[in-house]
């Protein structure tokens, strides 16, 4: 089946650490997301790529890095330099051609113990 | 980074009543989306909408895209209790990046 995968579902990470969240799709999209969630809070965007090997700061990307050396895979690392990471996350993407129109992945909670 | 003003921030109703939420902006915008959002998942993509005073359904969900440009609307009809979640509102003007409200949470009692 076609569609956004994020692992894991839940992470968790000591205080001071480095974190890979993963996000594949399958949907042959160009652009993907990644947006941070707070309780009772909309999203916000970290970062955003619409091509390989090519990405865009968003609204709150400091603390945060991602990679996009394949057209399917657009990583986020939680450096330590976050100092509140302890959040829900979302990956998301679009058709080249229907960029507004997202698809979002189950997400990935990370709570830094 | 800016954020749309949805209201109401929560609603709780009876089962069989109808819905109706709304989204505003100080800008204009060329599209209108609605999100569902089930606890712990992501968000589910309900009504697109890309042309000032359009109107479109699905299901018992209706949306429409406000004449002004500034604004949008989402109504739920005869509600059932799986209706329970956060309802999103998200906008775009000609960016491939969206500007999200932040959220309606429904609940439904039987």
């Amino acid at each position: 089946d076609g569609g956004i995968t994020q692992s894991p579902k839940y992470l968790f990470r000591k205080e001071g650490q480095n974190v890979t969240l993963s996000c594949e799709q399958n949907l042959n999209h160009d652009a993907m997301y990644w947006y941070r969630q707070d309780p009772g809070q909309g999203l916000r965007l970290i970062y955003y790529s619409q091509i390989v090997n090519d990405f865009q700061k968003g609204d709150i990307a400091e603390g945060y890095s991602v990679s996009r050396e394949k057209k399917e895979s657009f990583p986020l690392t939680v450096t330590s330099a976050q100092k509140n990471p302890t959040a829900f996350y979302l990956c998301a993407s679009t058709l080249a051609g229907d960029q507004e129109t997202q698809y979002f992945g189950p997400g990935t909670r990370l709570l830094v113990l | 980074g800016q954020q749309l003003n949805q209201s109401p921030q929560s609603m709780f109703i009876q089962e069989g009543e109808d819905v109706s939420m709304n989204c505003t902006s100080s800008s204009i915008f060329n599209t209108w989306l609605w999100y569902k959002q089930d606890p712990g998942e992501g968000p589910v993509l309900l009504i697109a909408l890309y042309k000032a005073g359009e109107l479109t359904s699905n299901g018992r969900l209706t949306a429409q895209f406000g004449i002004t440009r500034k604004d949008s609307f989402l109504n739920i009809s005869a509600s059932i209790p799986s209706d329970v979640g956060i309802y999103f509102c998200a906008g775009a003007y000609n960016t491939d990046k969206l500007i999200f409200g932040t959220g309606t949470r429904l609940q439904v009692f039987p």
